[in-house]
């Protein structure tokens, strides 16, 4: 069974500051790591991660996979107020029927405080 | 990328009622997926809709529960059957990395 757990669960910082999640997994034919910032109902994708040590960047969040390690870390520099979500992880494995639907962590609740 | 549409957006239903979900893709795509999010909890995949054949489901998820058609390459519909309020959650529909905008599910 694939598993994904992510740390911490909860993190409080203050604006500006800079923040790293955790994101480990066990999953049978990796196909992929995604990475998710979920505010309201719906998951807005941020990343995903197909291969180990290339970092995968946009603004001010970033991220990057190790394949040998079996985790990935999101980064978050110079937070704001409004980087105060649920962070998801997720990896995607395949079958013989194709690609398999999405495994998700726990999660990851940040607050940003001004 | 695609483009998700659901609906409804949110409800409050009896208990022992059903509601249908729906999601429909601007593109036509092989494979769909419908999770749940129950409160608290992350996303739990409920099953995979591939458009021809029957849904294939989680363990934990049946089909006399949530019926789910896949007529087309673009469109999907989870039923969520006789309900009880533990069946409030979020529901989702993906396609790809893409989430619908979620169906926030009520049971009174």
């Amino acid at each position: 069974e694939d598993k994904v757990v992510q740390s911490p669960l909860s993190l409080v910082v203050h604006e500006g500051d800079t923040v790293t999640l955790n994101c480990s997994y066990e999953v049978t034919n990796f196909r992929s790591l995604l990475w998710y910032k979920q505010e309201k109902k719906a998951p807005t994708f941020l990343f995903m991660l197909t291969s180990s040590g290339i970092e995968k960047k946009s603004g001010r969040l970033s991220s990057i996979l190790d394949k040998k390690e079996l985790s990935s870390i999101l980064n978050i520099t110079a937070t704001q107020t409004g980087d105060s979500a649920i962070y998801l992880c997720a990896v995607e494995g395949y079958s013989g029927g194709g690609a398999d639907g999405l495994t998700f962590g726990k999660g990851t609740h940040l607050i940003i405080q001004p | 990328s695609a483009v998700i549409s659901q609906k409804p957006s949110r409800d409050i239903c009896q208990r022992g009622t059903s509601l249908t979900i729906q999601c429909q893709v601007d593109s036509q795509v092989t494979m769909m997926f419908w999770y749940r999010q129950q409160p608290g909890q992350s996303l739990t995949l409920i099953a995979t809709a591939n458009q021809g054949s029957e849904a294939t489901y989680e363990s934990g998820f049946v089909i006399d529960k949530f019926p789910i058609s896949r007529p087309n390459l673009t469109f999907s519909t989870l039923t969520v059957s006789n309900m009880s309020p533990e069946d409030s959650s979020i529901y989702l529909c993906s396609v790809y990395e893409i989430f619908g905008s979620g169906t926030r599910l009520t049971v009174v």
